[in-house]
């Protein structure tokens, strides 16, 4: 089992829709979220971050954490084609040697259609 | 706030030849800086941590003695690749975190593409 996965997709929607992302990991203490927008060519750029249970606003942007089911989501509100990108969830893993480390899932690449 | 810049944005080299990158946190005092590397339509790999006037300490799999670390104030650390080999071409990204806490977020510079002849 991957330690951060994620939908690969691609997942398309049209424009003016809502992009739902979904993230689970498997390490039941993590603390910390974050979703991260990367364009092609292009290093990661943070969106948000998330570190208690229930839902963050941002904008269009929409993150949700559920610590018990382990899974983290970003929903998109009037998506526009400019938020054609690969998404990358990122966990910070509690755990041992991994303490303080960004693990990231595999990204999801959206493409939002006129 | 919260710049990170990496120098330079892009590097030819031949194989054989030693490469240096450099990141710099330009408005905040990075305890950590990350290394990561990232071959096309993969995610980040993280490649080491480094803490200032620390030894880097590198993942599992990554050669220490080719990807050399140096963190040696709180806004520059530079990475090496020694000998480089075509199979270290790549896009390498670094980050910094200003705090120490795995909570506080990580801020990317824009990457270097390596490619090596």
């Amino acid at each position: 089992q991957k330690e951060v996965e994620q939908n690969s997709g691609p997942l398309s929607v049209p424009e003016g829709a809502i992009a739902s992302l979904n993230c689970t990991y498997s390490d039941r203490v993590s603390q910390s979220f974050f979703w991260y927008r990367q364009y092609s060519g292009k290093s990661p750029e943070l969106i948000m971050s998330i570190y208690s249970n229930g839902d963050k606003e941002d904008g269009r942007f929409t993150a949700q954490l559920n610590k018990a089911s382990q899974y983290v989501s970003l929903l998109i509100r009037d998506s526009q084609p400019s938020d054609s990108a690969t998404y990358l969830c990122a966990v910070n893993m509690a755990g041992g040697t991994s303490y303080g480390k960004l693990t990231f899932g595999q990204g999801t690449i959206l493409t939002v259609h006129p | 706030g919260a710049v990170v810049s990496q120098h330079p944005s892009w590097v030819i080299c031949k194989s054989g030849t030693s490469v240096k990158i450099e990141c710099r946190s330009l408005d905040f005092q990075a305890t950590t800086m990350f290394w990561y590397r990232q071959f096309p339509k993969q995610s980040l790999m993280l490649m080491a941590t480094s803490n200032e006037g620390s030894k880097a300490t590198y993942e599992q799999g990554v050669e220490k003695d080719k990807f050399l670390i140096n963190h040696a104030s709180l806004t520059l650390s530079t990475l090496t690749v020694t000998s480089a080999h075509p199979e270290d071409s790549s896009f390498y990204i670094c980050s910094a975190r200003a705090g120490t806490s795995g909570a506080d977020t990580q801020y990317f510079g824009p990457g270097t593409r390596l490619t090596v002849l």
